[in-house]
């Protein structure tokens, strides 16, 4: 069963600073994985989606890397702003066609 | 442009009582449909999905139910909520064929 797991849960750091967030998958049989983000009480918004076959994705300051063989996504956001403060998710689409969610990092941006 | 409007917001219920969440898409045909739920520190669990209209296939045992009406609407239902029904809950939509996924706003349903 494809486990989905998101370090740190809760992430604080100072305007102007890189973000860096991980995402760990325990099986490689995926067909793609996206980062969302969700504000408090919100639904999710999708920010970037990695078909199996490729390395990363880029939008504008977002930038997320895959590495399958080691069941492995991060995603980095370069020079954060207080309106990055969010809940990033990572979520995988399986090899039985279900997108399988992380618990999500918690971020806070402070300026 | 699509979207996705689903309602209440917030919802207090007592046990027992019944349960009714509407989900609703615009400015597409014959989309997936899916319903999730999301426990305060866990990740989404997918409850329900559709692939057309009558379609519905459910991935865990449970007391809820979902219905698809018409092409793009979906309903999240239940005869007696129960406590451990309370919960943030999501309705989602994908193109046919197509892998992307667009959520609405979310229902907040807190079980008393």
């Amino acid at each position: 069963k494809q486990e989905v797991t998101q370090i740190p849960a809760a992430l604080s750091v100072p305007e102007g600073e890189n973000l860096v967030l991980n995402c760990s998958f325990t099986d490689s049989a995926i067909y793609n994985l996206q980062w969302f983000r969700q504000d408090p009480g919100k639904g999710l918004t999708s920010l970037l989606l990695i078909q199996s076959s490729q390395r990363e994705q880029t939008s504008g300051r977002l930038n997320a890397s895959l590495d399958k063989s080691s069941g492995r996504s991060t995603l980095y956001i370069a020079a954060s702003q207080p309106g990055d403060s969010a809940t990033y998710l990572c979520a995988v689409l399986d090899s039985w066609g279900k997108l399988q969610f992380g618990a999500g990092t918690q971020v806070v941006v402070t300026p | 442009s699509q979207t996705i409007h689903q309602w209440p917001a917030t919802l207090v219920q007592p046990v027992g009582s019944p349960l009714s969440l509407e989900c609703t898409v615009e400015g597409t045909s014959n989309p997936n449909l899916y319903w999730y739920r999301q426990a305060a520190g866990r990740g989404l669990q997918l409850l329900f999905y559709s692939v057309g209209i009558g379609q519905i296939s459910s991935e865990v045992p449970q007391n809820l139910s979902a219905s698809r009406p018409q092409d793009r609407q979906f309903i999240l239902s239940s005869k007696k909520l129960l406590l451990s029904d309370s919960g943030f809950y999501l309705c989602a939509w994908s193109p046919r064929g197509q892998e992307k996924l667009f959520f609405g706003s979310g229902t907040q349903l807190s079980v008393l």
